[in-house]
């Protein structure tokens, strides 16, 4: 079976600050790989995916993911944060031995940009 | 613009009543789905409809009803046998479920349920 672990529940950071937020998977089949983000009280958006290809992705508000298949890792990344990232992130894992396509969510990761 | 809409964004149970959570999406996908979220716990699948007239349950049916008669509806009905329902419930959809690597799910801004 697919699982996701988000390393972190909470991650404080100061603005302008570098961050990281750390995904895990565990997949015995080809996986594909996304970010959300949800702001308070609202759906969740993507923020990016990695299908295949190039380890590295770049997604919207200047994020970007490295998927890394040794370490079964798909680490979100942002070099400078502002406070308007304050929100909770999502990894989630589609692609199953039964191919339904159906996306399994880590437990999410609070993102606390200070000023 | 195309999207999901779920209402109301709010809603209150009492003890024993059954309540139904609303959404229609515009965006000509197949394939629809809804997901609890607790806090700490990251969303968690319902049920899911791949093509009208069909639907499937996913981990934590239990206590849940759904019907899809119309592409873009798939109303979600939270029965009094759902001891714990307090939760905020967002529904999604995308293409089709086989192409959600193409695709990935597009959200509504979610309904929060309450015991009254």
């Amino acid at each position: 079976a697919q699982s996701v672990t988000q390393l972190d529940s909470q991650v404080p950071v100061f603005e302008e600050a570098p961050v990281e937020l750390r995904c895990n998977y565990s997949s015995s089949v080809s996986v594909y790989l996304f970010w959300y983000v949800q702001y308070p009280n609202q759906g969740l958006q993507l923020l990016l995916k990695y299908l295949s290809g190039s380890t590295l992705v770049k997604g919207i508000n200047g994020f970007e993911a490295e998927f890394n298949k040794s370490q079964t890792s798909f680490h979100l990344r942002k070099p400078s944060v502002h406070i308007s990232d304050t929100a909770e992130y999502f990894c989630a894992v589609s692609g199953d031995s039964s191919n339904t396509g159906k996306l399994i969510f880590g437990q999410g990761t609070t993102l606390q940009v200070k000023p | 613009d195309g999207g999901i809409t779920q209402s109301p964004k709010y809603l209150f149970r009492k003890e024993g009543q059954n309540v139904t959570l609303s959404c229609e999406q515009n965006l000509n996908h197949d394939a629809m789905y809804w997901y609890r979220q607790d806090p700490g716990q990251g969303l968690r699948l319902i049920y899911y409809s791949q093509i009208v007239n069909d639907f499937q349950k996913g981990d934590i049916a239990e206590g849940y009803s759904v019907s899809r008669e119309k592409k873009e509806s798939f109303p979600l009905t939270v029965t009094s046998a759902q001891k714990n329902p307090t939760a905020f419930y967002l529904c999604a959809s995308s293409i089709n479920i086989r192409r959600v690597s193409d695709q990935p799910q597009h959200f509504g801004d979610g309904t929060r349920l309450s015991i009254l």
